[in-house]
């Protein structure tokens, strides 16, 4: 079983600044993650995937992998306060693993 | 259109009853989860399907039983239900089986056990 551990916050920040998010895995052979946002009542949506070492930007989000500290993060510039939400890692182990683990979340909420 | 949809969106029982979740996506994914939340929003998966065919099934209590009459349904039964069932229940399709599939999510049920 994957574990997938994420920094607890929740996270507060102020508008326009930048929210880290930051996400550790156990199992070494993963190859898959992702960075899902779910509002409160909703259900989880797709933000970012990443498989390769280094950064991979989309619009005001970046994630980042190292996949030899078996880390991952995610970060919002520009922060917005429809950036209010919660943030779940979810990581995919081998090609023969079907399973999404997710960590328990990151709430972030962006002050006006 | 709405790509996953469940139903109902909300069921308060009692524990001990017999209930079921439906699920359908109109994607044409070959797969389709189901996944629990608990109060504390940590997302578990249940069981997962690949055109109809079991793919995972998690230490879940054999009182929880999928079944999916065709790749674009996969429902939920629980019987007897129990207090610690109460979650909110996510359904979710990808396109195929393995890693590096979008994993797209129904709106949930929320299943409150009294």
């Amino acid at each position: 079983q994957k574990e997938v551990e994420q920094n607890s916050g929740p996270l507060s920040v102020p508008e326009g600044a930048i929210a880290s998010l930051n996400c550790t895995y156990s199992d070494r052979v993963s190859q898959s993650f992702f960075w899902y946002r779910q509002y409160s009542g909703k259900s989880p949506e797709l933000i970012m995937s990443i498989y390769s070492n280094g950064d991979k930007e989309d619009g005001r989000f970046t994630a980042q992998l190292n996949k030899a500290s078996q880390y991952v993060s995610l970060l919002i510039r520009d922060s917005q306060p429809s950036d209010s939400a919660t943030y779940l890692c979810a990581v995919k182990g081998g090609s023969n693993d079907y399973k999404l683990s997710f960590g328990a979340g990151t709430t972030v909420t962006v002050r006006a | 259109d709405t790509a996953v949809s469940q139903t109902p969106k909300y069921l308060v029982t009692q524990m001990g009853n017999d209930k079921s979740i439906k699920c359908e996506q109109n994607l044409g994914h070959d797969t389709m989860y189901w996944y629990k939340q608990d109060s504390k929003k940590f997302l578990k998966i249940m069981f997962s399907y690949n055109n109809k065919e079991l793919i995972i099934n998690e230490t879940v209590p054999n009182r929880f039983s999928p079944k999916s009459p065709d790749k674009a349904h996969l429902n939920l039964h629980i019987n007897p239900l129990e207090l610690g069932d109460s979650a909110v229940y996510f359904c979710a399709s990808s396109q195929v089986l393995g890693a590096g599939d979008t994993q797209y999510f129904g709106p949930g049920t929320r299943l409150t056990v009294l």
